[in-house]
């Protein structure tokens, strides 16, 4: 199984932060990565697939970067609405992990 | 557009079984794959397994192997989630998401609103 190695599992930013969450795989996943937010109760929602693919209707200030095993999602310039739980997720192969998940709090 | 509904909360007792439902609409049923995912409270997510609307094949996480089944009615375009043997362990919000797939790429695109799933004695 690929193991997906999340970090940092929180961290705490103001509004107008740079953040960088990166997530790292056990093997080879070439670009088979995507990134999802979730809130509060809410369902999963895709923020970038194929590792720096912007899904539709997200925000610029969302970007992800990186192939192989070493990924990264950035959000050049937190707002209020940013400030919830990011995953990531290969697709490589079965099982398709997550990774353990970045909380993203308010300084 | 593409709608995905599960079916509503079970509480259950330990050693019993759940079946969760996940209706589609808005798309072609067998076109794409159904995963499940779930999570326990305060936790992060869990791929549970993933099941292909098309054929009904399947792939299960190895942690549930014998105690899980996804199945699909294609008449009725719906996934099915049947968790045996439940312990405390397996309470928890379980989803339905279907797949999509770009440049070679899937990604769980479309998500159910949520099935909780509380077992206790």
């Amino acid at each position: 199984d690929i193991q997906m190695t999340q970090s940092p599992s929180s961290l705490s930013a103001s509004v107008g932060d740079r953040v960088t969450i990166t997530c790292r795989a056990s093997q080879t996943i070439v670009r088979h990565l995507n990134w999802y937010q979730q809130t509060p109760g809410k369902a999963p929602k895709v923020l970038i697939y194929a590792a720096s693919t912007l899904q539709s209707g997200v925000p610029s200030r969302f970007s992800g970067s990186g192939s192989g095993t070493d990924f990264t999602l950035t959000i050049s310039s937190l707002q209020p609405e940013d400030f919830t739980t990011y995953y990531c997720q290969q697709t490589y192969s079965t099982p398709k992990t997550f990774g353990q998940g970045t909380k993203v709090e308010i300084k | 557009q593409v709608r995905l509904v599960q079916s509503g909360s079970e509480v259950k007792k330990p050693g019993a079984s759940v079946k969760v439902s996940c209706k589609a609409s808005g798309y072609t049923f067998t076109t794409y794959g159904i995963s499940w995912v779930r999570q326990a409270p305060g936790q992060g997510l869990e791929w549970m397994g993933w099941i292909s609307a098309h054929n009904g094949n399947t792939a299960y996480a190895q942690n549930l192997q014998g105690r899980v089944t996804m199945s699909r009615d294609t008449s009725t375009s719906t996934a099915y989630l049947e968790l045996r043997s439940l312990r405390s362990d397996d309470t928890a919000v379980y989803y339905c998401a279907r797949e999509a797939e770009f440049g070679g790429v899937v990604v769980l695109f479309y998500w159910g609103q949520g099935t909780l799933v509380t077992v206790s004695s």
